[in-house]
């Protein structure tokens, strides 16, 4: 069974504060790796993808992937209240894996 | 990416009768896929839609319960049929594009079963 784990939160942070968001996997087959962000009563929006280990940036958003560790993490750098929403971690094995989702609370 | 909508996006139906959602994208896609996601929970694949094949359900769904169009590369249905209140969800379709298949979701059908 292919699963994605998630804390489900909520993580509660200060505005300006970094959210760190973790994720592990149960099996080294999926090559690549999505987190989505979803505001309540909406639809899940692609984030950030990542492929290789290592560190990728997009503007306050930082992923990790820690292949030898089954691992994936999310960055938020100076969380706004805009940032408060549901992140689903995904690894794609043949079909899209999703993890529960962590909760996120950006408080002012 | 691709820009995706879904009709209805909102529906409050009785037990017993049968709703059809459509998925409209405005590019053609190979890979379009529909998932429910219940009342505070992740998102669930209940089928992978190609064009030209049957479509291929996930464990747990059925065609009898949830029958799937593809009749072109930019549409697709799902029909929820003879619904009961556990079929009360959010619907998403979602379509893979680009590297590594990436996936990008419609805006959602909220569908309410009395």
């Amino acid at each position: 069974q292919k699963e994605v784990e998630q804390n489900s939160g909520p993580l509660s942070v200060p505005e300006g504060a970094i959210a760190s968001l973790n994720c592990t996997y149960s099996d080294r087959g999926s090559q690549s790796f999505f987190w989505y962000r979803q505001y309540s009563g909406k639809s899940p929006e692609l984030i950030m993808s990542i492929y290789s280990n290592g560190d990728k940036e997009d503007g306050r958003f930082t992923a990790q992937l820690n292949k030898a560790s089954q691992y994936v993490s999310l960055l938020i750098r100076d969380s706004q209240p805009s940032d408060s929403a549901t992140y689903l971690c995904a690894a794609l094995w043949g079909k899209l894996q999703f993890g529960a989702g962590t909760q996120v609370v950006v408080t002012p | 990416s691709a820009v995706i909508s879904q009709k209805p996006s909102r529906d409050i139906c009785q037990r017993g009768t049968s709703l059809t959602i459509q998925c409209q994208v405005d590019s053609q896609v190979t890979m379009m896929f529909w998932y429910r996601q219940q009342p505070g929970q992740s998102l669930t694949l209940i089928a992978t839609a190609n064009q030209g094949s049957e479509a291929t359900y996930e464990s747990g769904f059925v065609i009898d319960k949830f029958p799937i169009s593809r009749p072109n590369l930019t549409f697709s249905t799902l029909t929820v049929s003879n619904m009961s209140p556990e079929d009360s969800s959010i619907y998403l379709c979602s379509v893979a594009q680009g590297y590594q298949e990436t996936q990008y979701f419609g805006p959602g059908t909220r569908l309410l079963v009395l």
